[in-house]
C-alpha cells in the first residue's frame, strides 16, 4: 500500500491553462516536499512546506500543506510547456528522520 | 561543485552475476538513501544510512545490500542480480538538519 497517494497520473493540458495535483495521506507528517524529474535526471526539490495550512508561491507555482498535515496540494497558474515533467510529493514522518515517502507521481505533458 | 555521483550509468547483466553501483557525495551530508524508480510504482526507498557504519532497511531492501564505511560513499551491492531488479536506481544525500535532499544522476540496470 501506498503511503501518499497521487491524483491524477497523467495530466495533457494546453499551453496557459490552470491545473491542480493532489497527494492525500491517512498518516500525519511533519513535512511534505514537492520534487520535479525531468527525463534522465534524478528529482529535484521544488519546495517544502512544513506547517499546517502553509501555503507557498514559487512564481507560478502554489504549494499547500492541509490543516491536518495529512495532504498538500500543487497548482500552476497558466501553464508552459517548460512546465513539462513528472511531478512528486514526499513526506517525512516525525520519528523516521532518515526515511522519506514518496508518492508514485504526476506526469504533466502542457503542449504548445 | 555540489553534487552526487553514481557510477555506472547504464549497467546491463546476467542473472547471478554480482555487481556495486557507487554513490558518492562531496557535500559533507550525513543522510544517504537509495531507490528505485519503476513505472507506475514510482520511487521506493531500498534502504537509508543516517551517518557512517548506521544503515537500515527502506520499503524494497529484499537482494541488496549497503554499507557506509565513510561518510562521502554510500555503495548498493547486488550480490545475485535477478530480472526482477531491473531498474532505474538513485542515490540520494541530505544534511541532517535540512529535508532537500540531492539526487544523483542515476544508474538504469538491465538484468537478463
Amino acid at each position: 500500500t501506498q503511503l501518499l497517494e497521487q491524483s491524477p497520473q497523467f495530466l495533457s493540458i494546453q499551453e496557459g491553462e490552470n491545473l491542480t495535483v493532489y497527494c492525500n495521506s491517512s498518516s500525519v507528517f511533519s513535512s511534505l516536499q514537492w520534487y520535479r524529474q525531468e527525463p534522465g535526471e534524478g528529482p529535484v526539490l521544488l519546495v517544502t512546506v512544513v506547517t499546517g495550512g502553509e501555503v507557498k508561491k514559487l512564481k507560478r507555482l502554489t504549494f499547500q500543506f492541509g490543516d491536518a498535515r495529512k495532504d498538500s496540494s500543487l497548482h500552476i497558474t497558466a501553464a508552459q510547456p517548460g512546465d513539462t515533467g513528472l511531478y512528486l510529493c514526499a513526506g517525512v514522518r516525525g520519528s523516521t528522520l532518515g526515511r522519506l515517502y514518496f508518492g508514485r507521481g504526476t506526469q504533466l505533458t502542457v503542449w504548445p | 561543485e555540489a553534487q552526487v555521483t553514481q557510477n555506472p550509468r547504464y549497467l546491463i547483466t546476467v542473472t547471478g552475476k554480482k555487481l556495486t553501483v557507487t554513490c558518492s557525495q562531496n557535500m559533507n551530508h550525513e543522510y544517504m538513501s537509495w531507490y528505485r524508480q519503476d513505472p507506475g510504482l514510482g520511487l521506493r526507498q531500498i534502504y537509508y544510512s543516517m551517518n557512517v557504519e548506521v544503515t537500515d532497511k527502506g520499503d524494497v531492501p529484499e537482494g541488496y545490500k549497503v554499507s557506509r564505511k565513510e561518510k562521502r560513499n554510500f555503495p548498493l551491492i547486488l550480490e545475485s542480480p535477478s530480472p526482477n531488479q531491473t531498474s532505474l536506481y538513485f542515490c540520494a544525500s541530505r544534511h541532517r538538519s535540512y529535508n532537500e535532499q540531492f539526487f544523483g544522476p542515476g544508474t538504469r540496470l538491465t538484468v537478463l
